[in-house]
């Protein structure tokens, strides 16, 4: 099983919500990262987790919230965000040896 | 970007043609691999290049890296329609990020 699962697909949110993104693999990779990607514009790296462990995070406003409650899950709590944070938002997993990062299909964002 | 630029922003060409990008980085790097990412989808990879290689075949993709010129060049040869997509080179070096991209528009 060669899949990461990204849900939900859509989401629209108001400023006010708390809503939460959820990334699955079963490839036993102990990376996985956060990107966000604007219209035409590349990936963005925004949170990387190594072993359960959150190793980088590109100065990310708080408003964002990682959490990987086990080597398999990734979540993205989100909260009090802004229309500018509308994005496609990736999550993938790297192979052990960093050969190779697999991609969910994305959550597409709207904050309205 | 955070990694750095890649030409052409966008390509067209018509089907059988070769397509070349290419991408230039910033940082030292383990390895350079070259994505695909067809519209608002997650994005596929390609093919991965070492550091210490300079030139990497798949198929019809072709891969070049010149460390000296922090640069490399994905070549597709025989292009079809069903290569449209958005090309993202990105580098490894303790994370990885991605360059601006290339929009390749092959037309039937």
């Amino acid at each position: 099983d060669t899949e990461v699962t990204q849900t939900p697909k859509h989401l629209v949110m108001g400023m006010t919500n708390k809503k939460s993104l959820k990334c699955e693999q079963h490839m036993g990779h102990r990376a996985m990262y956060w990107y966000k990607q604007k219209a035409k514009k590349p990936p963005e790296l925004m949170f990387v987790y190594s072993y359960e462990k959150l190793s980088i995070n590109e100065s990310v406003p708080s408003r964002f919230s990682p959490e990987c409650p086990n080597s398999s899950l990734l979540n993205l709590h989100l909260h009090a965000l802004q229309p500018e944070d509308s994005a496609l938002y990736l999550c993938a997993s790297l192979s052990q040896k960093n050969t190779e990062a697999f991609f969910g299909q994305g959550t597409r964002l709207t904050v309205v | 970007s955070q990694q750095g630029e890649e030409d052409p922003q966008a390509l067209s060409i018509q089907e059988g043609e070769n397509a070349t990008m290419n991408c230039s980085y910033k940082t030292s790097i383990n390895n350079l691999q070259w994505y695909r990412q067809n519209s608002g989808r997650g994005l596929v990879h390609l093919i991965l290049i070492r550091s210490n290689e300079r030139e990497k075949h798949s198929g019809r993709l072709r891969v070049t890296l010149d460390t000296s010129k922090k640069s490399s060049s994905l070549l597709i040869t025989a292009s079809r329609a069903a290569d449209t997509a958005s090309y993202f080179c990105g580098t490894s070096y303790g994370k990885l990020t991605f360059g601006q991209g290339t929009i390749l528009t092959v037309h039937p």
